[in-house]
């Protein structure tokens, strides 16, 4: 059974950069574009960017590039995201998703974020 | 980036069939049959319907189906089902290399 499994909540204060961590069962990161997409309360799901399944490139959504860096430790089959600066408007839900643009079959969990003073 | 319109909601009766439409431009649904679609229960994580605009997934219902016409890309869901209750976001590759999701409709079952 193929698996993404996240890690856990986080609450961090303004300013602050939070690192959320996406570790895979099998082979699947050396296999696939990992994503990562995140949803505020309430609302829809809203594409952050992506990293190539041998992790020589990213690419991201024009409002996080320069906040955001995503990697990947193949040796232990876990892929990270790193955002910086955070505000309020950053809370919400952060998934890692594999190859989300040709039907994205492996999703994360989930991890809430909560970032509050 | 702007993201990809879709009716806030839709609704229909069971046994009907319901249509969500996702309108976007030439650089995202209209020049690449790379449209994806997914369902989200409360509290869970998407997944995937449709992808490649019209194909679908092994263990997906064949009353989900898929098309295209010029920037709109359409889902449909044929003989509603009360299990079909969710929100559903179409999402597209874009120009840049970039990916896009939809605004999202809420599917009622009346």
């Amino acid at each position: 059974q193929v698996q993404l499994v996240q890690s856990g909540a986080e609450v961090k204060k303004p300013g602050a950069s939070v690192k959320v961590s996406c570790k895979a069962s099998g082979h699947i990161l050396s296999d696939y574009y990992l994503h990562w997409v995140r949803q505020a309360p309430g609302q829809g799901l809203e594409w952050m960017g992506w990293i190539t399944p041998n992790g020589d490139r990213t690419n991201s959504a024009p409002k996080f590039q320069g906040r955001v860096a995503m990697t990947k430790d193949t040796s232990i089959s876990t892929a990270y995201m790193d955002l910086a600066r955070l505000t309020s408007d950053d809370t919400g839900v952060y998934y890692c998703v594999t190859d989300v643009t040709r039907g994205g079959k492996h999703w994360g969990q989930g991890t809430l974020v909560t970032v509050s003073s | 980036q702007s993201a990809l319109t879709q009716p806030r909601s839709v609704s229909g009766s069971p046994g009907q069939s319901v249509t969500i439409s996702c309108t976007g431009t030439s650089s995202d649904v209209g020049g690449y049959n790379y449209v994806s679609w997914y369902q989200q229960h409360p509290g869970k994580a998407p997944k995937v319907m449709i992808y490649d605009v019209t194909n679908r997934p092994s263990g997906v219902p064949d009353r989900f189906s898929g098309s295209k016409s010029g920037n709109t890309a359409s889902l449909t869901i044929s003989g509603l089902q009360a299990e079909d209750e969710a929100d559903y976001y179409c999402c597209s590759y874009t120009a840049s290399d970039f990916t896009v999701f939809g605004t999202g409709t809420r599917v009622t079952v009346l």
